[in-house]
């Protein structure tokens, strides 16, 4: 029963280096979803999609890209990753019109 | 979009002491509301939330919100903290799109 699954836990990536951080759940949910947190700040929308095959920005969507692979597995890129992208990242999951079932988190660090 | 504002940003306590969170919104139009909660180190997990009906919800380890639409407010209360609920609590709205806006959140520390 692992709900939603976020690799990796944490990272450390250089400026300009590129990564993708992957999220699975495995509830059946249509509705996926990006966050970022920040101190003082609350969580951010990055991205999400509402289901497969669709895509959308959210609050805070330059610098990154998102792809939905399946109904399970939903992605995100960092093409150039920039310090003010350190932060803490969260996938969510729900069913259409419910609760948000959120991952561990990925804490990444821009150097 | 909304905006969601909560009043306190740390709110420290004794345990035993009562505990009122408070949570503003601004979206004129339908909503459902959601109080989370992060333990130190931990992902984020509901606490409560409200849909409709009943605006009192209880919600999990003795929790409760109060959704006032009047005042566009959904604050968040415990009669007695313990230790075990500090925390970083925060308030969510949704519309009809499913998004989520969160507070900044208000961290709670509760000493023994």
């Amino acid at each position: 029963n692992a709900g939603v699954t976020q690799t990796p836990k944490f990272q450390v990536l250089k400026t300009g280096q590129s990564m993708t951080l992957q999220c699975a759940q495995d509830m059946n949910h249509n509705s996926m979803y990006w966050y970022r947190q920040d101190p003082g700040m609350g969580l951010r929308l990055i991205y999400y999609s509402a289901s497969e095959g669709t895509t959308d920005k959210g609050e805070v969507p330059n610098g990154y890209n998102v792809s939905r692979l399946n109904k399970r597995e939903f992605s995100l890129r960092l093409e150039s990753a920039a310090p003010s992208q350190t932060s803490v990242y969260f996938c969510a999951s729900t069913p259409v019109g419910d609760i948000q079932y959120f991952g561990a988190g990925t804490r990444l660090s821009v150097l | 979009a909304q905006s969601v504002s909560q009043h306190n940003h740390h709110v420290i306590l004794s345990e035993a002491a009562s505990l009122e969170l408070g949570c503003n919104y601004s979206y004129g139009g339908t909503v459902n509301l959601f109080w989370y909660v992060q333990y130190p180190g931990q992902h984020l997990q509901l606490l409560l939330k409200y849909f409709s009906g009943d605006p009192l919800v209880k919600g999990i380890k003795g929790f409760e919100a109060e959704f006032i639409k009047s005042k566009f407010s959904f604050n968040l209360r415990k009669p007695s903290v313990q230790w075990s609920d500090t925390a970083e609590y925060f308030c969510a709205v949704s519309s009809n799109d499913y998004k989520l806006s969160f507070g900044a959140g208000t961290t709670v520390t509760v000493r023994a």
